[in-house]
């Protein structure tokens, strides 16, 4: 049963505009999410991360959105470059904050193409 | 760098063979974390350490792998009698405070079992 889910297995965007990427939860407990990206041969670098206790957070080109009622977030990329082509992974964590013990886990991935 | 390194890169074991594959973190991580990331699936939890002491191995898919991080620092993650099911990529992650903070992940160790 995948706590964390990526249904998009690929995307492809023109250079220069938005890509968003989409990641569902089952699990109500979890209340720390991440994104990682990953490019082949090299491990997943963390990208961005949203607390439970927001809606959004920024960073430069990238922008997370949470939906905790649809149990829903979504990684908004724009302008979207070429170098953003990787593989992007969802994960969430129940991080609690008097007791970080919880492991993080990963989405499928989803595959994101930069269109010339 | 200062990274997260693993060795070996790849790795070609006959099945029933014994593997180990390493971990290097960076230094002054205390958490650990090795995943298991099989083609076009996102990696998956095996197990955690906090310094020297394997907090959680919840993860590990059977007896015949086992984990260890003897001195807090390196880590090793043993596969007895590999089995062709076990052919994955092997990504270790530290992290400087506990569980749940921001991972930094090795380049991972490719094991093919044939």
């Amino acid at each position: 049963d995948q706590q964390v889910k990526q249904n998009s297995p690929s995307l492809s965007v023109q250079e220069g505009r938005i890509s968003i990427l989409n990641c569902d939860y089952t699990n109500s407990m979890f209340d720390y999410f991440l994104w990682y990206k990953k490019y082949p041969a090299e491990g997943p670098t963390f990208l961005i991360s949203i607390s439970s206790i927001k809606d959004k957070n920024e960073d430069g080109r990238f922008t997370v959105f949470l939906n905790k009622s649809a149990k829903h977030l979504s990684l908004h990329i724009v302008p979207s470059q070429p170098g953003d082509s990787a593989v992007y992974f969802c994960a969430a964590s129940a991080f609690r904050l008097l007791d970080r013990d919880d492991k993080i886990i990963f989405g499928k991935g989803t595959r994101l193409h930069i269109l010339p | 760098g200062a990274g997260v390194s693993q060795s070996p890169r790849y790795k070609v074991a006959k099945r029933g063979q014994d593997v180990a594959l390493r971990c290097d973190p960076i230094s002054g991580h205390v958490s650990l974390f090795w995943y298991q990331q099989a083609l076009g699936q996102g990696p998956e939890f095996l197990t955690y350490f906090q310094n020297e002491a394997q907090l959680d191995k919840s993860g590990l898919p059977s007896d015949r792998f086992f984990a260890e991080r003897p001195e807090g620092s390196v880590s090793t993650l043993k596969i007895q009698r590999t089995q062709q099911e076990d052919s994955a990529v092997y990504l270790c992650a530290s992290s400087f405070g506990l569980a749940g903070d921001e991972q930094y992940f090795g380049p991972g160790t490719r094991l093919t079992v044939t």
